[in-house]
């Protein structure tokens, strides 16, 4: 399988608690995104990286959100001390970075914060 | 500042009815590209078709075709003779030349095809 794959599918975590979220893109792809998407909403940008460089983050991303890209391959996506607001689908995403370049989907990584 | 509108929550059709998702979108930018994305209920959004902004022509793939207005900024999306399988979340998303490449969704219609 050469899709966007991420992991876990599934996290149930207590309020207070720290998680965090793999994803691997298509190897050939030097653009990663990361959306959140609720119930019966669309997805919505969280941030992206360019190689190892984030360049850009939303004001969605709140100071418990961090993000990182080591070496341009792989990117992590960490909540600290977990709200229940935070329960949502985390969406990852890839592209080869042209202008119209299409972004493909991870199955995404549901958070369920109780 | 950037947006897309899918007034349409949700619809119901039967099978074999065609039905047309809409879809508008806002942006001050020149060259834009559109998009529409499908997602079933495994959850995994599956990119259907892009369309840049200077070319306005219609497009048709099998059952499924779009239709380009830049006058009326809209991008819609028909499928003729609906299948149960094409039950799912479609989502219009709207990406500028010079926004590093995210894309702005819509917030998606619902599509039941019943048998």
């Amino acid at each position: 399988d050469t899709g966007v794959s991420q992991d876990p599918r599934h996290k149930i975590t207590k309020r207070g608690q720290n998680v965090t979220f793999r994803c691997d893109p298509i190897s050939e792809h030097n653009r990663l995104y990361w959306y959140r998407q609720t119930l019966g909403q669309g997805p919505e940008f969280l941030t992206y990286f360019q190689n190892e460089a984030q360049l850009e983050k939303s004001r969605l991303l709140s100071d418990r959100f961090s993000a990182e890209r080591p070496k341009g391959s792989f990117s992590t996506l960490e909540i600290q001390r977990t709200e229940q607001g935070d329960s949502a689908m985390y969406l990852c995403a890839s592209s080869r970075g042209r202008p119209s370049g299409e972004l493909f989907f991870g199955e995404g990584s549901r958070l369920t914060v109780l | 500042a950037q947006k897309v509108t899918q007034a349409q929550t949700e619809i119901s059709v039967v099978e074999k009815e065609d039905v047309t998702l809409d879809c508008v979108y806002e942006t001050r930018d020149t060259t834009y590209y559109l998009f529409w994305y499908k997602q079933p209920p495994s959850g995994e959004l599956v990119f259907l078709i892009r369309r840049n902004s200077f070319d306005e022509q219609n497009e048709i793939s099998g059952r499924y075709s779009w239709n380009f207005q830049k006058s009326t900024s809209s991008f819609n999306f028909t499928i003729t003779a609906s299948q149960v399988v094409d039950s799912a979340v479609y989502f219009c998303a709207l990406k500028a030349d010079n926004q590093g490449g995210k894309l702005i969704f819509g917030q998606g219609t619902e599509l039941s095809v019943k048998p």
